[in-house]
C-alpha cells in the first residue's frame, strides 16, 4: 500500500518570504508523485508531478519539487510567497494507474 | 472546454435517508474517480471506472454505498441509508487514462444531521 505524510496542518508564511511543505512517502513501487492545491469551494488542481526523469520537477504558479528516493521525500517550495498562495496543499502518491492516496493536506496562509 | 461538472453542490439529510450524487465527466475521458474527502483529511479514493466498467472499488462501503457509470459517461454515487460519519465531500474526477492528469470537479458537499 501507499500513502504519504504532511505534518504541520496549518503553515503560517510572510508575504514574500519562502514557502516549504514537507511530503515524505511510503510506496512498494516506483511511485508517481504529486501535489495539489485547492481553493475554497473549488476543486483541486494540479501544481506539478514527477513520474520518472528529473527530479527537480517546476510547476504552475512558481512552485517546485524535489524527489529525494534516498529521503522518501517530495517538498514543495516557493521562493516568495504571495497573497494569493493562501489555499490548502496535499500531497499525493500513485502506483502509475492513477489511484492516488492523498495526504492530510497543510493549510497555507499567508500573512501580509 | 467544459471542466468536470457535479450535482447537487450542497445537500442536507438526516441520517437513514439516502441521496445520490451525479457526475459529468470532461469529454472524452475514459476514466472516472470518486473521491470522499472528510473535513480535515486528503481525499480517499472510493471508486474508479474504466469507461462502464470497474477497475477498482475497494474502499468503497459496500453495504451502504454503490456508483455506477451508465454508457461510459455520467455517473452517480448513491448513499443508502446515510450515516452521519457519511459527511463529507464528495468529489468526481476524470483523466484521459491510467496515465493521464486527473481533473476535479468542485464537489458535492454532504452533511448528515
Amino acid at each position: 500500500a501507499q500513502s504519504v505524510t504532511q505534518l504541520g496542518s496549518h503553515v503560517s508564511v510572510s508575504e514574500g518570504a519562502l514557502v516549504l511543505l514537507r511530503c515524505n512517502y511510503s510506496s512498494s513501487v516506483p511511485p508517481y508523485l504529486f501535489w495539489y492545491v485547492q481553493y475554497p469551494n473549488q476543486g483541486l488542481q494540479l501544481l506539478l508531478k514527477y513520474t520518472t526523469g528529473a527530479t527537480l520537477v517546476k510547476g504552475i504558479n512558481g512552485f517546485e519539487a524535489e524527489f529525494k528516493k534516498s529521503e522518501t521525500s517530495f517538498h514543495l517550495t516557493k521562493p516568495s510567497a504571495h497573497m494569493s498562495d493562501a489555499a490548502e496543499y496535499f500531497c499525493a502518491v500513485s502506483d502509475g494507474n492513477n489511484r492516488l492516496a492523498f495526504g492530510k493536506g497543510n493549510q497555507v496562509v499567508v500573512i501580509p | 472546454e467544459a471542466g468536470v461538472a457535479q450535482s447537487p453542490r450542497y445537500k442536507i439529510i438526516e441520517k437513514r435517508q439516502s441521496v445520490a450524487f451525479w457526475c459529468n465527466p470532461i469529454s472524452g475521458h475514459a476514466t472516472l474517480y470518486w473521491y470522499q474527502q472528510i473535513l480535515g483529511q486528503g481525499p480517499k479514493l472510493l471508486i474508479q471506472f474504466q469507461n462502464n466498467g470497474v477497475v477498482d472499488d475497494s474502499q468503497l462501503p459496500k453495504d451502504r454505498f454503490s456508483a455506477e457509470r451508465l454508457k461510459g459517461v455520467d455517473s452517480t454515487l448513491k448513499i443508502q441509508p446515510a450515516k452521519l460519519e457519511d459527511s463529507a465531500v464528495y468529489l468526481c474526477a476524470s483523466s484521459l487514462g491510467f496515465k493521464g492528469e486527473l481533473f476535479f470537479g468542485e464537489g458535492s458537499r454532504l452533511t448528515v444531521l
